[in-house]
């Protein structure tokens, strides 16, 4: 079993709104992604984490605030966003983060809308 | 940095012929080439992948191409169904700060038409 789990599937937030993305994997997988994909484009890397520290922050905005409370759980905690950060946000999975275990199994994403 | 170029943007194909989607990199430690299909609504799903130690691998009607000299690689789908319809992403792991990242192209939309 490869699945990756996202919850909401959609979310609507204002932009004093306070909200958060989760993300659930039970493959024993222990680097865990965040990514964001506007309509159109590739996804693009937010946020690793190996083993639950946070290995890799691709200069994220501090509106995103990750978070990685056990091995099987990652979340993502959004403040004050702004209009154009409403896009899909997509949360992957690999076996580990080094070479011959980085095929990544993606979620089916959360879209976000910010008013 | 690594970039990965990816031709062509849209491929468009009646049912039963076969497409081809071709990636370029640029990094040449560059060593895992997986492939995603992506559907409206969903997120990505792999299809293939293919390391640096082998030049081709196949899996029913998709194969995939690499030749690491050129730094390219290549999606083939024989015998198109409409299915098969979706947006496609290669992607081109690079290490960095110890840790792989994966870098992606900018995508295939293949229609395929009964």
């Amino acid at each position: 079993d490869t699945e990756v789990t996202q919850t909401p599937k959609h979310l609507v937030m204002g932009m004093t709104n306070k909200k958060s993305l989760k993300c659930e994997q039970h493959m024993g997988h222990r680097a865990m992604y965040w990514y964001k994909q506007k309509a159109k484009k590739p996804p693009e890397l937010m946020f690793v984490y190996s083993y639950e520290k946070l290995s890799i922050n691709e200069s994220v905005p501090s509106r995103f605030s990750p978070e990685c409370p056990n091995s099987s759980l990652l979340n993502l905690h959004l403040h004050a966003l702004q209009p154009e950060d409403s896009a899909l946000y997509l949360c992957a999975s690999s076996e580990g983060p080094g070479m011959s275990k980085e095929t990544q199994y993606f979620g089916p994403g959360t879209r976000l809308l910010v008013l | 940095g690594e970039n990965v170029e990816q031709h062509p943007s849209t491929l468009s194909v009646q049912e039963g012929d076969s497409a081809v989607i071709k990636c370029t990199y640029s990094d040449s430690a560059s060593n895992y080439f997986p492939w995603y299909k992506q559907e409206l609504g969903k997120g990505p799903q792999l299809i293939i992948d293919i390391r640096s130690n082998v030049g081709e691998k196949k899996d029913q009607r998709i194969a995939v191409t690499l030749n690491k000299t050129a730094k390219h690689f290549s999606l083939h789908i024989t015998e198109t169904q409409p299915e098969d319809s979706a947006v496609y992403f290669c992607a081109a792991s690079i290490r960095s700060g110890g840790y792989n990242k994966l870098i992606f192209g900018a995508g295939t939309r293949l229609a395929v038409h009964p």
